[in-house]
Parts: structure tokens; C-alpha cells; sequence
């Protein structure tokens, strides 16, 4: 069975200083994972995605997160935070047993401090 | 191009009665899911159409949901009698494709609080 554990529920940076969020899956297949992001009242939005095709994945507003069969992880990374990125975030695989719907993490909050 | 649109945002009911919600897809896509979170947990599958069609319904709680997809168009999820632990948002989204690297593309949810 596929799943995803997102290791920090909050975390908490300086604006202009390197964002880590964490991200372990586990998946008896080449997995497809994505990172998705929600600001407060808004809908969920895709930041990128991983698909076998590169290691290193760029998403958009400057995210980037790497798949590291060895680790089992895909973490998203920023070299420096701005305010805007306070928002909370979502590690994804999709199962490829039929419908390829999502499997979601438990979601990790990030807080952008002046 | 138009998102995915759900209406309403935001529904407010009481134990008993009955909740309609709407998902307008992107036009064009055939897939639709229905996922929802409740407050503290992680965001769960419910359903997926293929046009009007269910294809997998395993994430349904229980027989007071009914999904529906007329046409292969807009779809509806109805709870009915609502119960205090429905409360929660419920998400739509849709893809082109039914694919592994398929991306699926969420609406804003429809937050439920049934009281």
C-alpha cells in the first residue's frame, strides 16, 4: 500500500532563511509524488511533482524538492523564505491500484517569522 | 480557463438535515474526485467518476453519502441526514487523464459544519 508521512506538523523559519519541509513515502512502485500547497481559504495548489522523469524537481515560487529512492523521501526545499510562503503544506502519492487517487499527508503548517 | 468551482463555500447545518454540495470540473476533464478532511486529520479519498460512471467509491463513511455526476459534468454529494462528525471541508477535483503522474486540479472546498 502507498502512503506518505509528512515528519513535522509546524514549522516555523525567518523570512530569508532556508524552508525544509520533510516527507517519507512508502510504495511497492515507482511512486508519482507530488507537494502541494494551500494559503488560508484557498484551494489546494500544485507546487510540482515528481514523475521518474529527474531527481531534482523545480516547482513554482522557488520550491524544489528532491526524490531519493534510498531515503524513501521527497522533501521540499527553498533556499529563503518570504512571508507569502506562510501557508500550510501537502506531500501527495497517487496509487496506481486503479483510480490513481491521491494519498495524502497529514499536512505540515509553515509559519514565516519577520 | 476556468478552475474548479464548489459552491457553497462555506454551509452551516443541523444534525438531521440534509446538504446538497456542487463541483463544477475543469471543463474538458472526465475524471472527478471527491476528497474531504476533517478537522485534524489528513485529507481522504471519497470518490472518483470517469465522466458519469463511478469508478471507486471505497472512500464513502456510509450509505447517508450519494454522489452523483449527471451528464459527465458538473457533480453533486449529498448527506442526508447529516451527522455531527460529517463536519469538515470536502474537496473536488479533476484531471484530464486517469494516470499515475496525473495531475489533479482542486477546487477551493465547500467547509461543513453540521451542528
Amino acid at each position: 500500500a502507498q502512503s506518505v508521512t509528512q515528519l513535522d506538523s509546524h514549522v516555523s523559519v525567518s523570512e530569508g532563511t532556508p524552508v525544509l519541509l520533510r516527507c517519507n513515502y512508502s510504495s511497492s512502485y515507482s511512486p508519482s509524488l507530488f507537494w502541494y500547497v494551500q494559503h488560508p481559504n484557498k484551494g489546494l495548489q500544485l507546487l510540482l511533482k515528481y514523475t521518474s522523469a529527474a531527481t531534482l524537481v523545480k516547482g513554482i515560487n522557488g520550491f524544489e524538492a528532491e526524490f531519493k529512492k534510498s531515503e524513501t523521501s521527497f522533501h521540499l526545499t527553498k533556499p529563503s523564505a518570504h512571508m507569502s510562503d506562510a501557508a500550510e503544506y501537502f506531500c501527495v502519492v497517487s496509487d496506481p491500484s486503479g483510480t490513481y487517487k491521491y494519498i495524502f499527508g497529514t499536512g505540515t503548517r509553515l509559519k514565516v517569522l519577520a | 480557463e476556468a478552475g474548479v468551482t464548489q459552491f457553497p463555500s462555506h454551509s452551516v447545518i443541523e444534525k438531521g438535515q440534509t446538504v446538497t454540495l456542487r463541483c463544477d470540473p475543469i471543463s474538458g476533464h472526465d475524471n472527478l474526485y471527491w476528497y474531504r478532511r476533517v478537522m485534524g486529520k489528513e485529507i481522504k479519498f471519497l470518490l472518483h467518476f470517469v465522466k458519469e460512471s463511478k469508478q471507486d467509491e471505497s472512500g464513502m463513511p456510509n450509505n447517508r453519502f450519494l454522489a452523483e455526476r449527471t451528464g459527465g459534468t458538473y457533480s453533486t454529494l449529498k448527506v442526508q441526514p447529516a451527522e455531527l462528525e460529517d463536519s469538515g471541508v470536502y474537496f473536488c477535483a479533476s484531471s484530464q487523464e486517469s494516470r499515475i503522474q496525473e495531475t489533479q486540479y482542486f477546487g477551493p472546498g465547500t467547509r461543513l459544519l453540521v451542528l
